[in-house]
């Protein structure tokens, strides 16, 4: 069963940025075929796709957020990673990591990681 | 960005109950349709993928039906676990997007 890991700071100011890492278990992020995922969801709200990267190293972006993002692939350790910049109150949510399976459907999620943004 | 739209956004049943919850798409996404449900504080659980088929370890009164544009989410016998929030999401096209949520409460 593979199980996924959210980690990173829960409060940043206005503008900063915001890096969250996935530590991955029960399997190495590099074998198989998958895309690791970032989700997100504001409180009380809906969910967002942020992104995902490919083991080989290929992102896809939500547009929305394209200009502030980066997905990144660190295999040595099991894990992928989000950075974000500029971070405003909107980017406040949930942060889930997630493994996407063969239907773009995801069976293997996080915990989920509060970030908060607040001056 | 497709578009998802889901009815109710909110819906009251009792216990026993049958239960249906529409996903609307603003253009064809053929079967890449999902279902999740989530609970209060937890990450979303895989119910149907494929937009029919019941993710393993799923009650079998989870039925899940459509193609194209308009889909459904049926649940037969409501059972107390099963009050919660409901998404669905598209896998067509990128980004993914998720319906706004269809809340199940408990009448």
């Amino acid at each position: 069963q593979e199980q996924l890991q959210e980690s990173g700071p829960g409060l940043l100011k206005p503008s900063q940025t915001l890096s969250l890492t996935c530590t991955v278990s029960s399997g190495s992020i590099s074998s198989g075929s998958y895309y690791w995922s970032w989700i997100r969801q504001p409180a009380g709200k809906g969910l967002e796709w942020i992104g995902r990267i490919y083991t080989s190293g290929i992102t896809y972006y939500n547009p929305s957020l394209k200009s502030r993002l980066t997905i990144s692939l660190d295999m040595s350790k099991n894990q992928f990673s989000l950075k974000l910049t500029s971070v405003t109150a909107a980017d406040a949510a949930v942060y889930y990591c997630a493994r996407e399976e063969v239907y773009g459907d995801y069976e293997h999620w996080g915990q989920g990681t509060r970030v908060t943004v607040s001056s | 960005d497709i578009q998802m739209t889901q009815s109710p956004s909110s819906l009251s049943a009792f216990g026993g109950d049958r239960v249906t919850i529409t996903c609307r798409t603003s253009q064809s996404v053929s079967t890449y349709l999902t279902w999740y449900q989530q609970k209060p504080g937890k990450a979303p659980k895989l119910l149907i993928y494929g937009a029919s088929s019941l993710q393993s370890g799923v009650p079998s009164r989870f039925r899940g039906s459509g193609s194209g544009t308009d889909f459904t989410l049926t649940i037969s016998t409501l059972q107390p676990e099963d009050f919660a929030t409901y998404y669905c999401q598209q896998s067509f096209r990128i980004p993914y997007t998720f319906g706004q949520g269809t809340k199940l409460e408990i009448k």
